[in-house]
């Protein structure tokens, strides 16, 4: 059975940093492009950041640019989302997500929230 | 980047009957979309993908169709655990991006 548990969310401050994981089982994670996909409260899902199946590609979406980093680890089934400069608007679930164009498995999501 | 634009926003139907979900995009995507569904608390999941290919396990009531800018979601008897948020996706351009949902409830 494929599975993607996130972990790693929580309560921040504007201006904080957070790290987020991503730990996959049941399938093989190397053979798989990984997406970071958020969704705000009443708002659309949203595309933030993609990585290649070896990771030597990532992308991010214009509004997170120069502030998240993602990065996979093959070995260990893990997919990672460092969060840095972090404001209101990014208050959001964040789900971890194979993505083949579309997205086949979703995580169950981790709760963000930015407020002082 | 292309706006995915779904109607109507929300649709009451009663159980058995047909359901015609509609994604119209800002621009051209091919026939590289995709569908999910959503119940509340629940992470989305994958229904259709290259417009209308069903993903595995989803069952043969839902269809989808169309190309370029113009796609519809069918479901074509509903059942009691088909009332939820759907959402359209497209995968022609980067970034992919979503439509703002339908949410089907019960009349």
């Amino acid at each position: 059975e494929v599975q993607l548990v996130e972990s790693g969310g929580g309560l921040v401050q504007p201006g904080g940093s957070l790290r987020l994981s991503c730990s996959a089982s049941g399938f093989t994670f190397s053979n798989y492009a990984m997406n970071w996909v958020r969704q705000a409260p009443g708002k659309r899902l949203e595309y933030v950041s993609a990585v290649t199946t070896d990771g030597g590609r990532t992308y991010y979406a214009d509004l997170v640019k120069g502030r998240f980093t993602i990065s996979r680890d093959n070995s260990k089934n893990t997919l990672d989302l460092q969060m840095s400069g972090l404001t209101p608007e990014d208050t959001a679930i964040y789900y971890c997500v194979t993505a083949t164009g579309w997205y086949g498995y979703w995580g169950q999501g981790a709760l963000v929230t930015v407020s002082s | 980047e292309i706006v995915l634009t779904q109607s109507p926003g929300t649709l009451s139907l009663s159980p058995g009957e047909r359901a015609t979900l509609s994604c119209r995009a800002s621009q051209s995507v091919s026939s590289n979309l995709a569908w999910y569904q959503q119940k509340p608390g629940q992470a989305p999941r994958l229904l259709i993908y290259a417009t209308s290919t069903r993903a595995a396990g989803i069952p043969d009531r839902f269809s989808g169709s169309g190309s370029g800018t113009d796609f519809t979601l069918t479901i074509s008897r509903l059942e009691p655990e088909d009332f939820a948020v759907y959402y359209c996706q497209q995968y022609g351009t980067s970034p992919y991006t979503f439509g703002q949902g339908t949410k089907l409830e019960i009349k």
